[in-house]
């Protein structure tokens, strides 16, 4: 069973640093993209980035690009966003989602909520 | 990067048929024959019910149903039932390895 599991979710300032990181099991990690998206509470889905499978291709939603880097440990089975530069505007539900085989998210995570407030 | 526009609710009563558009433009919904549904319970996983306009994963009920004409996809959802009450989003690749999502529709079962 495929599981996504993420972390590291919770309170930071604003301008603060934050990294987020999403564990992954059940099937062979190294073989999918992988994706970040993201809810504020209240509001829609937003796609944040995306990373192919062994880490040499990155893609960013013009909102974030400068502040957030997507990385992944295909060792660990793990895919990480790290935050800089946060605002209250970052403040969401972080999702990570596996990227189907085309162009589709086939399974997600349950979220980690992250808080930017002073 | 715009989100692509969908209605901000739907209703229907049990086994009737619903259906939510999900309107963008020519660089994404009508660029590419890749848009993706999925149906999203507050408080839980978001779960794809169709990807390439309209195939359906396996375990998706056939009750599912997805099209695509010019700029605007379409998710029908017929003989519709309480446990589908839920939100819904469509996704369309934007090229480059980006997305973007839909702004989202709330489907009442009456």
């Amino acid at each position: 069973e495929v599981q996504l599991v993420e972390s590291g979710g919770g309170l930071v300032q604003p301008g603060g640093s934050l990294r987020l990181s999403c564990a992954a099991s059940g099937f062979t990690f190294s073989n999918y993209w992988m994706h970040w998206v993201r809810q504020v509470p209240g509001e829609g889905l937003v796609w944040v980035s995306g990373i192919n499978s062994d880490g040499s291709s990155t893609s960013y939603a013009d909102s974030v690009k400068g502040r957030l880097t997507i990385s992944r440990d295909n060792a660990k089975n793990t895919l990480y966003l790290q935050m800089n530069s946060l605002r209250a505007d970052d403040t969401a539900v972080y999702y990570c989602a596996r990227g189907g085989g085309y162009y589709e998210f086939d399974s997600w995570g349950q979220g980690t909520l992250v808080t930017v407030s002073s | 990067q715009s989100a692509l526009t969908q209605p901000r609710s739907v209703s229907g009563s049990p086994g009737q048929s619903v259906t939510i558009s999900c309107t963008g433009t020519s660089s994404d919904v009508g660029g590419y024959n890749y848009v993706s549904w999925y149906q999203h319970h507050p408080g839980k996983a978001p779960k794809l019910m169709i990807y390439d306009v309209s195939k359906r994963p396996s375990g998706v009920p056939d009750r599912f149903s997805g099209s695509k004409s010019g700029n605007t996809a379409s998710l029908t959802i017929s003989g519709l039932q309480a446990e589908d009450e839920a939100d819904y989003y469509c996704c369309s690749y934007a090229g480059s390895y980006t997305y973007v999502f839909g702004t989202g529709t709330t489907v009442t079962v009456l």
